[in-house]
């Protein structure tokens, strides 16, 4: 089934460690986004790329960094984790930037930072 | 600043009708979605406004007045699937989603 693909499902990681959350997608989408969801507020915008080769920055940036080599990948990683990073990490993909629709979800990553 | 204001919680009884609304304030304005997300599960994508009016799909409809910065999501024959977080987010002038906190809607029998 074609869609986009997150790992780790979930993960516990002590503060201060380096970790890499991983997103794939085989719709060929020129966009895609990295989101979290905390209780009692919207998603919100980490990164994004509007095509391979490019990336942006989001909402709340700080502590993120991302990649795009390729169309289909799009890693997400935390330098040095803190417990403020403990969330539900969302990959997202479009077919353009976010002005064209529809965006399609990951099932998400649940991260918890001690 | 921009934000979307939606209820946070809502309860209605299978096989009624729930009308869920959301306003919002943003820099500019190019477009309203409304997503389902079921818990711990992805968001899923259910309708999107740009114009004024309402846009019927199936047992939802979403309805939207730019000049009220107003929509609101109708759910008709409650089914106890529907049970589930409805998102409501707008575009911005910048074409960046603004997304709001979520309803959640509880379905009793």
């Amino acid at each position: 089934i074609a869609g986009i693909t997150q790992a780790p499902t979930s993960q516990i990681l002590a503060a201060g460690r380096r970790m890499t959350l991983r997103c794939t997608q085989d719709m060929r989408h020129n966009a895609m986004y990295w989101y979290r969801q905390d209780l009692g507020l919207g998603l919100r915008l980490i990164h994004y790329s509007n095509t391979a080769g490019t990336t942006g920055k989001g909402e709340v940036p700080d502590g993120y960094s991302v990649s795009r080599a390729n169309t289909d990948d799009f890693p997400l990683t935390l330098a040095s984790a803190v417990p403020s990073q403990t969330s539900v990490y969302f990959c997202a993909s479009s077919e353009n930037g976010q002005a064209t629709g529809e965006l399609f979800f990951g099932e998400g990553s649940r991260l918890t930072v001690l | 600043g921009q934000n979307i204001d939606q209820p946070t919680e809502m309860t209605a009884t299978e096989g009624a009708i729930v009308q869920i609304n959301c306003t919002y304030q943003t820099s500019g304005f190019n477009g309203l979605f409304w997503y389902q997300q079921h818990a711990g599960e992805a968001p899923t994508f259910l309708s999107y406004n740009v114009l004024d009016g309402l846009e019927e799909k199936g047992r939802f409809s979403s309805f939207l007045s730019r000049s009220k910065g107003y929509s609101y999501l109708l759910l008709k024959e409650l089914q106890m699937k529907d049970s589930a977080s409805y998102l409501c987010a707008a575009l911005d002038s910048n074409y960046q989603l603004i997304w709001g906190a979520g309803t959640k809607l509880i379905i009793k029998p």
